[in-house]
């Protein structure tokens, strides 16, 4: 089973509006990451942030982490249509050796 | 520097047929990934290689063996291939197996198995 699961599972908007994905998980973490994959391609690292952290920007991204939730959230703001891709959140286990987990992924379509 | 190469691009194989998939990287990294990726999934982790000198099975081991040659190349072989493992396979690497560290990821290889 999956320990980090992305929904939507797809989203379509305009461009310039704000894009939001969740990432819901398990068991409890170390670290959280997102990536991104536009269509054909592999995979590129967004953000990380760590499980004492409650917030991280970058540029247009800001991903928020509840870890009493166990879930992550990416929001791009402004998007593009060159934010069209699909966005993965990538989480790790505290126990158990290692093992980071991508879920299944969120389609974004940015129309413009 | 070209990050994560893999080879080849596409392949096609009859089923029972064997194949060596070759990945490397020119950024010094101690760990790499095989990973697979089917239509609306996630990756999943196939063997990784902590260091050069060792390897690991990951979430989906059978059917494949795996060979870190060097510091720089990781391979991965079909012995006899399944369609059930027609995907896309993707090498990754990072500075280190910890998940404080991010993965760098190869173009893919779109693998068809008849």
């Amino acid at each position: 089973s999956q320990q980090g699961e992305e929904d939507p599972q797809a989203l379509s908007i305009q461009e310039g509006e704000n894009a939001t994905m969740n990432c819901s998980y398990k068991t409890s973490i170390n670290n959280l990451q997102w990536y991104r994959q536009n269509s054909g391609r592999g995979l590129v690292h967004l953000i990380l942030i760590r499980s004492n952290e409650r917030e991280k920007h970058s540029g247009r991204l800001r991903v928020t982490l509840d870890t009493s939730k166990k879930s992550s959230s990416l929001l791009i703001t402004a998007s593009r249509a060159a934010d069209t891709a699909s966005y993965f959140c990538a989480t790790d286990r505290k126990t158990g050796g290692f093992k980071t987990i991508f879920g299944a992924g969120t389609r974004l379509f940015v129309k413009a | 520097n070209a990050g994560v190469t893999q080879t080849p691009k596409f392949q096609v194989l009859k089923t029972g047929q064997s194949m060596t998939l070759q990945c490397a990287q020119d950024m010094n990294h101690n760990s790499m990934y095989w990973y697979r990726q089917d239509p609306g999934m996630g990756l999943r982790l196939i063997y990784y290689s902590a260091s050069e000198g060792t390897t690991d099975k990951g979430e989906v081991p059978n059917g494949y063996n795996v060979s870190r040659l060097n510091k720089r190349e990781f391979s991965l072989r079909l012995e006899s291939a399944a369609p059930s493992q027609t995907s896309v396979y993707f090498c990754a690497s990072s500075a280190a197996t910890r998940s404080s560290y991010e993965q760098y990821f190869g173009p893919g290889t779109r693998l068809t198995v008849t």
